[in-house]
């Protein structure tokens, strides 16, 4: 009964192939996150959607295209991956986007880029 | 800009003494704040949150954290630490300045050392 979940944990692949993480909340939230965690471990907001429409779009490159399909699952796909796409990143969601929400966190998948 | 400090990469306490994590902010007007725990390779936990009110939060595995408005600080505290509290802490303000998105600024983590 996993709150938030993503997939792969693991993902390992070459320069320049495309691959895509999965995420699936089943808290019943309207809003969905993505969180980049770098080697230093410094977190920093990628995108959002509330309601399957994108509300936060940071300066990430354009190989960065999230898709919602419905409101329980956000997916990240990356085109023509680069070793500066080695990181971890995370799904989160919350129940709305303003204010006070708590934002879950799901697990993470760590993309090693070689 | 909004923005959250935490001062300290690496705090190392004894297990039974008092642990304190250091965190300060700059945000316009009332912040939101939060605390989150990352255990090694794992997700982030929702430890607690400052919205609004008792100026002393208590959270998740017996922590707490105290909101200080005049020195922009929110400090996450526990009694007593145990070595499984060994962890990365992070500290996070809720960004208004682009309203109604939920943006969170995270600090850039503490890393929390409890020794036998």
């Amino acid at each position: 009964d996993t709150a938030v979940s993503q997939t792969p944990k693991y993902l390992v692949t070459q320069m320049g192939n495309d691959k895509s993480i999965k995420c699936e909340q089943n808290l019943g939230h309207d809003t969905m996150y993505w969180y980049k965690q770098d080697s230093k471990k410094f977190l920093k907001i990628m995108f959002s959607y509330n309601n399957k429409e994108l509300i936060i779009n940071e300066t990430v490159p354009n190989r960065f295209s999230p898709k919602s399909p419905d409101k329980a699952h956000l997916n990240l796909h990356i085109n023509s991956l680069e070793l500066g796409d080695s990181a971890v990143y995370f799904c989160a969601s919350s129940q709305v986007p303003q204010g006070r929400e708590t934002q879950y966190f799901g697990p993470g998948t760590r993309l090693l880029v070689l | 800009a909004q923005s959250v400090a935490q001062p300290e990469d690496q705090v190392n306490v004894a297990e039974g003494n008092p642990l304190t994590v250091k965190c300060t902010y700059s945000v316009s007007g009332n912040p939101y704040l939060f605390w989150y725990v990352q255990y090694p390779n794992r997700g982030l936990q929702f430890l607690l949150k400052y919205i609004t009110g008792d100026n002393l939060v208590k959270g998740s595995y017996g922590f707490e954290a105290e909101f200080n408005k005049s020195q922009t600080s929110f400090h996450l505290k526990k009694p007593s630490a145990l070595v499984s509290d060994s962890a990365l802490y992070f500290c996070a303000v809720r960004d208004k300045s682009s309203s109604n998105t939920g943006k969170l600024i995270f600090g850039q983590g503490t890393t929390l050392q409890v020794k036998p």
